[in-house]
């Protein structure tokens, strides 16, 4: 069974940019959730999102956005990016929600310049 | 002040010693997670918790809802369990800043 995927798996862009990550979760897993991961926060929760629906979301500004297609698979789009915005952007997929058996993907390592 | 608490942030210890990593929380929460990252990024679930302990292999979580703490015990420690240790809350919502561990051969 593949695992969770994540593409790119690195991204320079520059400050006002946007830019738009991707997650394919394990097939018949229906709840994908996003993370970024900082040096100096650690692990935040960004978003959930189950069978299309946002069910959850963290306290992030605006600029952090995202959606789940019919197939499960998920986008997350960062808008007028800030240089605070460079970490790890982890999604994590499961059967029915995070409070469950959850399996990370790789990340993507955005650096905003 | 963080809502989850880990302690220590960093460990440094020899190969076959007994590894104890703490999370306090001060929020609510029905059930405590604990999750191990290795250099590279790759986050890998070790424990759900709600009350009690659980053990896997060499490793074992502990919980006490009421005192609002969990301990990840690991026995006979090997270089190959040096990683990030993370505790988070309930539906992953709030996390420890995570506990770095290395161990030396």
């Amino acid at each position: 069974k593949a695992g969770v995927t994540q593409t790119p798996r690195y991204l320079i862009k520059t400050r006002g940019q946007q830019v738009t990550l991707s997650c394919s979760p394990i097939s018949g897993h229906r709840s994908v959730s996003w993370y970024q991961q900082t040096p100096g926060q650690g692990l935040q929760f960004l978003f959930e999102y189950f069978s299309e629906t946002q069910r959850n979301k963290g306290n992030f500004p605006g600029r952090f956005s995202g959606r789940q297609f019919s197939n499960s698979r998920s986008e997350m789009n960062v808008s007028t990016l800030e240089l605070g915005d460079s970490a790890l952007y982890l999604c994590a997929s499961s059967l029915v929600g995070p409070s469950y058996e959850q399996y990370f993907g790789p990340g993507t390592r955005l650096t905003v310049t | 002040k963080n809502e989850v608490e880990q302690s220590p942030q960093n460990l440094t210890a020899q190969e076959g010693e007994f590894i104890t990593i703490n999370c306090s929380y001060s929020v609510g929460i029905s059930a405590l997670h604990w999750l191990q990252q290795h250099p590279g990024g790759g986050i890998v679930s070790l424990f759900m918790l709600s009350s009690g302990k659980k053990k896997h292999g060499r490793l074992i979580a502990t919980i006490n809802i009421q005192e609002k703490h969990s301990s990840l015990h690991i026995t006979a420690s090997h270089p190959r369990d040096s990683a990030v240790y993370i505790c988070a809350g309930d539906d992953k919502i709030i996390f420890g800043k995570g506990t770095r561990l290395h161990i030396l051969p």
